[in-house]
């Protein structure tokens, strides 16, 4: 079993460009995540997908969108970047909502310039 | 506002010297805390979840135990390859975690 997985590892963008974070699981979970890490704070949530068909924000949606294309898949997508978001992003998935633990994908290190 | 600390926020340890991390929390009601380990350049790794004050889990060198206040994770004549970031965080009967900032741990051989 891969786990979680996510593509691509790092991405360089310019300023009001667009790009989608792809993850995927392959453990059968039904919860999914994605959160951003930023030096000197915890992960902060930014969107979650209880289960197939379902999407809701997390502490720190502005400026991100998000899709459950199906129980594997759940991209992030950022329609147009600035540089306060350059940080590292994470998915993870979990077998239900909390309290589940989750496990997470290797993240993707995106800097905005 | 719910919210979770940790200290140290950088620890550094000689091989076998044993240590404690802390995690306090301010909640309006615990459900769950887990205890996470993250390498430089990987996501975070599931170590433990603890569910009332009292609760003792061990792993290898890591014993994590609750309060209902905190938690510690007790290390135990570390190692070298403990070097990480320990996160912890809390399941407070919302929909998702709340994180604390981590404790960078580096265990010199």
């Amino acid at each position: 079993n891969a786990g979680v997985t996510q593509t691509p590892k790092f991405q360089v963008l310019k300023t009001g460009q667009s790009m989608t974070l792809q993850c995927a699981q392959d453990m059968n979970h039904n919860s999914m995540y994605w959160y951003r890490q930023d030096p000197g704070m915890g992960l902060r949530l930014i969107y979650y997908s209880a289960s197939e068909g379902t999407t809701d924000k997390g502490e720190v949606p502005n400026g991100y969108n998000v899709s459950r294309l199906n129980k594997r898949e759940f991209s992030l997508r950022l329609e147009s970047a600035a540089p306060s978001q350059t940080s590292v992003y994470f998915c993870a998935s979990s077998m239900d909502l909390l309290p589940y633990e989750q496990y997470f994908g290797p993240g993707t290190r995106l800097t905005v310039t | 506002e719910d919210q979770v600390t940790q200290s140290p926020e950088a620890l550094r340890l000689q091989e076998g010297e044993s240590s404690s991390l802390n995690c306090s929390y301010t909640v309006s009601g615990l459900r769950g805390l887990f205890w996470y380990r993250q390498d430089p350049g990987k996501g975070p790794e599931f170590l433990f979840t603890l569910y009332s004050a009292g609760e003792e889990k061990e792993k290898e060198r890591l014993k994590a135990t609750l309060t209902k206040k905190e938690s510690f994770l007790h290390i135990t004549a570390p190692k070298p390859e403990d070097s990480a970031t320990y996160l912890c965080a809390v399941d407070n009967y919302g929909q998702n975690f709340v994180f604390g900032p981590g404790t960078r741990l580096s265990v010199l051989p």
